[in-house]
Order: C-alpha cells, then sequence, then structure tokens
C-alpha cells in the first residue's frame, strides 16, 4: 500500500460548506505537502508543513500535522465551485532519500 | 513566464516503439522529476534527478529511460520494454535538490495503440 493515503476517496459538498481531508502515512517524515489537480491538468502546490509543526495557515485552508497518530489533515473553509478539484498529500519521507510519496487523492465536487 | 514545459500532450505509441516525452524548466531548478499517473489514483515516482547528469530510479523505474545533460531538460523515454505504457505522465521541478514544492507541467497522456 502507498505510504500516504486520504480520506475519504471522494466529498460531495454544497458551496459555502466546509471540506475536511486526512491523510495517513506509515514511516517518518521530513515534511508532508499538500497538491490540488484539476482534471487533465498538472498538480499545483498548496501547502508544506514540517514534522515539527502541528498547524499551518494559507488563505482558506487549513493543515494540521499529528506525528504521533502519523496524520494530516486538510480543512478547506467556505468551498467554493473553483475549488473542484483532486486534492493529495505527499510525503518526503527520512528514510526514502530525496524523493516525495504521493496518495491516492480525495475527489472534491463542489455543488453551486 | 517562468515555467515547466511539456510535450507533446498527447501521444501514441505503437507495440515495440520507444518515444520519448520532453519536459523543459526555465525556472533554474535543480532538481527533476518523472511520475506516472494512472486513472483515479495517484503519482508514481519513476527517476528523479537532482543534478546534471545524475539521476536514480523511483518505484518503478523498469521500462523507462532519462537522461539530464542539461539543466533545463529531463526527457523521458518509455521503452517497448513497458508493457503497460498507457497513463498520464507528469514532469515536475523543485529548487533545491530536496522535494520541497514541487512544480508541475501540464502532462503528457500516452496511449496505446
Amino acid at each position: 500500500s502507498q505510504q500516504g493515503e486520504e480520506d475519504p476517496q471522494a466529498l460531495s459538498i454544497q458551496e459555502g460548506e466546509n471540506a475536511t481531508m486526512n491523510c495517513s502515512y506509515k514511516t517518518s517524515i521530513n515534511n508532508l505537502q499538500w497538491y490540488r489537480q484539476n482534471s487533465g491538468r498538472g498538480l499545483v502546490h498548496l501547502i508544506l508543513i514540517r514534522s515539527n509543526e502541528r498547524e499551518k495557515h494559507s488563505g482558506r485552508l487549513r493543515v494540521t500535522l499529528d506525528t504521533s497518530k502519523k496524520s494530516s489533515s486538510l480543512l478547506i473553509t467556505a468551498s467554493r465551485a473553483a475549488d473542484t478539484a483532486s486534492y493529495f498529500c505527499a510525503t518526503d519521507v527520512k528514510a526514502a532519500g530525496n524523493k516525495l510519496t504521493f496518495g491516492g487523492g480525495t475527489r472534491v465536487l463542489v455543488k453551486p | 513566464d517562468g515555467g515547466i514545459t511539456q510535450s507533446p500532450k498527447y501521444l501514441f505509441r505503437k507495440e515495440g516503439q520507444n518515444v520519448t516525452l520532453s519536459c523543459e524548466q526555465n525556472l533554474n531548478h535543480d532538481a527533476m522529476y518523472w511520475y506516472r499517473q494512472d486513472p483515479g489514483q495517484g503519482l508514481r515516482l519513476i527517476y528523479y534527478s537532482q543534478i546534471v547528469n545524475d539521476f536514480q530510479k523511483g518505484d518503478i523505474a523498469e521500462g523507462y529511460s532519462v537522461s539530464r545533460e542539461k539543466k533545463e531538460s529531463f526527457p523521458l523515454t518509455v521503452t517497448s520494454a513497458q508493457k503497460n505504457p498507457t497513463a498520464f505522465y507528469l514532469c515536475a521541478s523543485s529548487i533545491g535538490t530536496g522535494p520541497e514544492k514541487l512544480f508541475f507541467g501540464s502532462g503528457t497522456q500516452l496511449s496505446v495503440l
């Protein structure tokens, strides 16, 4: 199985609602990153949280990291139709060298 | 504008044929990466390079080859040994040698005829 696994696999919400997705991983990390991908396009970096950080904010995004549980969450507040995309967590694993391992993603649909 | 350019956007491969996917960046980034994405799946690392003339295998390197003769360019060849090449291929770069904040190209969809 993959190092990072997102939950849920898919999420459907109304515009204005909050969207929360979770990522679990297996081994110690240097950092954890979240990316967004619109259908058929490349990924866009959203936020990076280091192993010694617990929470970070960027605009309507809030990311938490719990290294004791090996999990992270991404919260999108006041969602918009333009937030419709797939969201991926990616881990920079300490023992794996300089490479980033991606999870399977959460597909988010924001209905207007 | 600075960025990563992948070409072509769509590519078709015949049985037994090698094909090369292009990736060029003008961000002056040190590290470059190739990922494969299958429908509804996450990304899997094929190869990565931290400096010119050096590269390392990722998790699924079999059937692929790369070169890094210039800092700006990191082409990927899908060889005939790759029996299931149909996928979306993404190239990325990062400013340092570590994988922090990857910048991605717009991808190449490879299909088998």
